[in-house]
């Protein structure tokens, strides 16, 4: 299995809504990450997981949440979002973090907030 | 922060031209990926060079690093419509392990008229 698996695939969701993205490997890779890519831009690094454990959060507003629950799943909970979180939402990953590593992406979550 | 820059923004060619697309960057870089996005798609691993000077090649595509690892090209020849979307380059940011970041340049929206 050499695929990262997203659910769902569109989500719309209310502002005052909570809600979540779902993130599953099998490829055995240790390292997991949480991008957003808005339209005509390149996607932008939110959460990095590495064997099980945050290690990088960049600066990410307290909205976004996110949770590893074990080496194979990566999940991001929304509570209270804005409109202007309305984005691709991308999980991908690799076999460990660092260099050297090609990632592997997910087919991403379309999250419209209204 | 470091940041790597890409050129053009956007690229439309007759098919069979060719196209190439150029990544730089400040400061020398550890390696760099290649990530192609076809529209409505997510991002997908091309290829990732490491070596200063490196040249590789994938069918009708040919990667290349600086000799300064400061900048990267990514040519196609002979374009066909299979190749229209966005080709991002990425670089790393952060010293390694779990600090480490992969970071997009702005991409290349390649477009192919038939």
């Amino acid at each position: 299995d050499t695929e990262v698996t997203q659910t769902p695939k569109h989500l719309v969701m209310g502002m005052t809504n909570k809600k979540s993205l779902k993130c599953e490997q099998h490829m055995g890779h240790r390292a997991m990450y949480w991008y957003k890519q808005k339209a005509k831009k390149p996607p932008e690094l939110m959460f990095v997981y590495s064997y099980e454990k945050l290690s990088i959060n960049e600066s990410v507003p307290s909205r976004f949440s996110p949770e590893c629950p074990n080496s194979s799943l990566l999940n991001l909970h929304l509570h209270a979002l804005q409109p202007e979180d309305s984005a691709l939402y991308l999980c991908a990953s690799s076999q460990v973090a660092g260099r050297g590593y090609g990632y592997t992406f997910g087919s991403g979550t379309r999250l419209t907030v209204v | 922060g470091q940041q790597v820059m890409q050129i053009p923004q956007y690229q439309h060619v007759q098919e069979g031209e060719d196209f190439t697309t150029y990544c730089n960057s400040s400061t020398t870089l550890s390696n760099i990926q290649w990530y192609k996005q076809r529209p409505g798609g997510h991002p997908v691993f091309l290829i990732q060079l490491v070596k200063s000077g490196e040249v590789k090649k994938q069918k009708r595509l040919t990667f290349q690093f600086g000799e300064a690892k400061k900048n990267s090209s990514l040519h196609i020849t002979a374009t066909q419509t299979t190749d229209v979307g966005t080709y991002f380059c990425a670089g790393p940011v952060g010293s390694g392990g779990s600090n480490y970041k992969l970071t997009f340049g702005k991409g290349t929206l390649l477009t192919v008229n038939p």
